[in-house]
């Protein structure tokens, strides 16, 4: 089945720590997102990348920091800068930078206490 | 900057009958894209409807219609016999269509709950 995986579904972490959050996507896209959602709220992009060995900020940025070495993997660090990070954090992909539809992984839940 | 407004939290319809689910955008540029997504309580997003702003029509997909008022920028829901299973989060979202603009921009969510 192509799709998009994020794992793990919950993540618990103490302060200070960086976590790595993981996205996969077998969809052969190639642009992937970031997203981070707060409750009551609605998704606030804060990484994007067009194409394999690039990425750009979204509107939160400060506090993450991400990879796209390959094509199917888009990995999102949340590190100790981050001032509240516990979030629901969703991927998704589409087929190119600018494709009306994008299709979004499952979620991670992020704790940190 | 692009902004979407929903200004209901939360709705209770009951089953089989129709919801209309409200949302309101601002822009000043002319050409863009209008989306709806659900997210059921299990935390993805599917994606429902498109709605481009030199469309035509209204779209339509299945059950959900997008009633599309340019004049007034809105972009409401039509979801038509409701079920059950349409209980979920509904997000309105905007995306610009010229190169290099092309991020989604969400609004709150409406909670919609379908009543047996």
């Amino acid at each position: 089945d192509g799709g998009i995986t994020q794992s793990p579904k919950y993540l618990f972490r103490k302060e200070g720590q960086n976590v790595t959050l993981s996205c996969e996507q077998n969809l052969n896209h190639d642009a992937m997102y970031w997203y981070r959602q707060d409750p009551g709220q609605g998704l606030r992009l804060i990484y994007y990348s067009q194409i394999v060995n690039d990425f750009q900020k979204g509107d939160i940025a400060e506090g993450y920091s991400v990879s796209r070495e390959k094509k199917e993997s888009f990995p999102l660090t949340v590190t100790s800068a981050q001032k509240n990070p516990t979030a629901f954090y969703l991927c998704a992909s589409s087929a190119r930078w600018g494709s009306y539809e994008q299709y979004f992984g499952p979620g991670t839940r992020l704790t940190v206490t | 900057a692009q902004k979407i407004t929903q200004t209901q939290p939360g709705m209770f319809v009951q089953e089989k009958e129709a919801v209309t689910l409200d949302c309101t955008y601002d822009t000043s540029d002319p050409s863009y894209g209008l989306f709806w997504y659900k997210q059921p309580s299990s935390g993805e997003m599917i994606f429902l409807i498109y709605q481009g702003s030199y469309d035509q029509q209204n779209a339509t997909e299945g059950r959900y219609s997008l009633n599309f008022q340019k004049a007034r920028k809105s972009a409401n829901l039509v979801i038509s016999a409701s079920q059950l299973g349409d209980s979920a989060m509904y997000f309105c979202a905007m995306r610009l269509t010229n190169f290099g603009n092309e991020k989604l921009t969400f609004g709150t969510g409406t909670r919609l709950t379908i009543i047996p």
